[in-house]
C-alpha cells in the first residue's frame, strides 16, 4: 500500500539558517509528490509538485525539493530560513482510490517547524 | 485567486448530536474531497466525490457520518451522532479533474469540538 513517512515530527532551526525537512514514500510506480504548508488553523497550501522530468522542482517561497528514486525520497529544502516559515510542512503522494478509478492524496503525517530568533 | 469556502470555520458540539458541514469548491472543479485531520496529525481522506457520484468512501464511517453533493457543486458532510473521538480539522479540497499531477485546493478547514 503506498504510505508516507516523515522522520522528523518537530525540527528548530534559526532564522537565516538553511532547511530540510525530510519525505520518504513506498510506491510501487512513478509517483506524484506534494509538498504542502499549513499556518495554524489554515488549510493547507501547496508548496510545490513533482510528476516527472527534472528531478530538482522549485516552489513557492523559495522552497526547492529533490526527488531520489533510488531513495524513496522527496525532501523539501529552503537555503535560508525567514521567521514567516514557521509551520506545519507535508508530503503527500498520490496514490488510486479503493478500485483504482481515480486517485487521492495520502499524506505523511507531517513536520512542525519552529524557528528561532 | 478563487479558494474553496467552508463554514462554519469552528462548531462546539455535544456528544450525540448532529452537526454539519459546508463547502463550496472552486468553480469548474469536479472532483471534491473531504479529509479529516486529528491534531497532530496528517489529512486522512473520509470521501471523495466525482462531481455528484461518490468514488471513495471506504474510510467514511458510515454508521454515522454521511456526505452529499446533489448538483454536484457544493457538499455537505454530516455526522450524527458525533462523538468525543470526532474532535478533529475537517478540510475540504477540490481539483478540476482527477488527473493524479493536478494539486489538491484545500479550504480553511472546519474546527469541530465534541464535548
Amino acid at each position: 500500500a503506498q504510505s508516507v513517512t516523515q522522520p522528523d515530527i518537530h525540527i528548530t532551526v534559526s532564522e537565516g539558517a538553511s532547511l530540510e525537512l525530510r519525505c520518504n514514500y513506498s510506491y510501487g510506480a512513478t509517483p506524484y509528490l506534494f509538498w504542502y504548508v499549513q499556518s495554524p488553523g489554515q488549510g493547507l497550501q501547496l508548496l510545490l509538485k513533482y510528476f516527472s522530468g527534472d528531478t530538482l522542482v522549485q516552489g513557492i517561497k523559495g522552497f526547492e525539493a529533490e526527488f531520489k528514486r533510488s531513495q524513496s525520497s522527496f525532501n523539501l529544502r529552503k537555503p535560508s530560513v525567514h521567521w514567516s516559515d514557521a509551520a506545519e510542512y507535508f508530503c503527500a503522494v498520490g496514490a488510486p482510490n479503493y478500485g483504482g478509478a481515480t486517485n487521492k492524496l495520502i499524506f505523511g503525517t507531517g513536520t512542525l517547524l519552529a524557528v528561532q530568533p | 485567486e478563487a479558494e474553496v469556502a467552508q463554514s462554519p470555520r469552528y462548531k462546539i458540539t455535544e456528544k450525540s448530536q448532529a452537526v454539519a458541514f459546508w463547502c463550496d469548491p472552486i468553480s469548474g472543479h469536479a472532483t471534491l474531497y473531504w479529509y479529516r485531520q486529528i491534531l497532530g496529525q496528517g489529512p486522512e481522506l473520509l470521501v471523495q466525490f466525482q462531481d455528484e457520484s461518490v468514488v471513495d468512501d471506504s474510510q467514511l464511517p458510515k454508521d454515522r457520518f454521511s456526505a452529499e453533493r446533489l448538483k454536484g457543486v457544493d457538499s455537505t458532510l454530516k455526522i450524527q451522532p458525533a462523538e468525543l473521538g470526532d474532535s478533529a480539522m475537517y478540510l475540504c479540497a477540490s481539483r478540476p479533474g482527477a488527473r493524479a499531477s493536478s494539486p489538491l485546493h484545500f479550504g480553511n478547514g472546519t474546527r469541530l469540538t465534541v464535548t
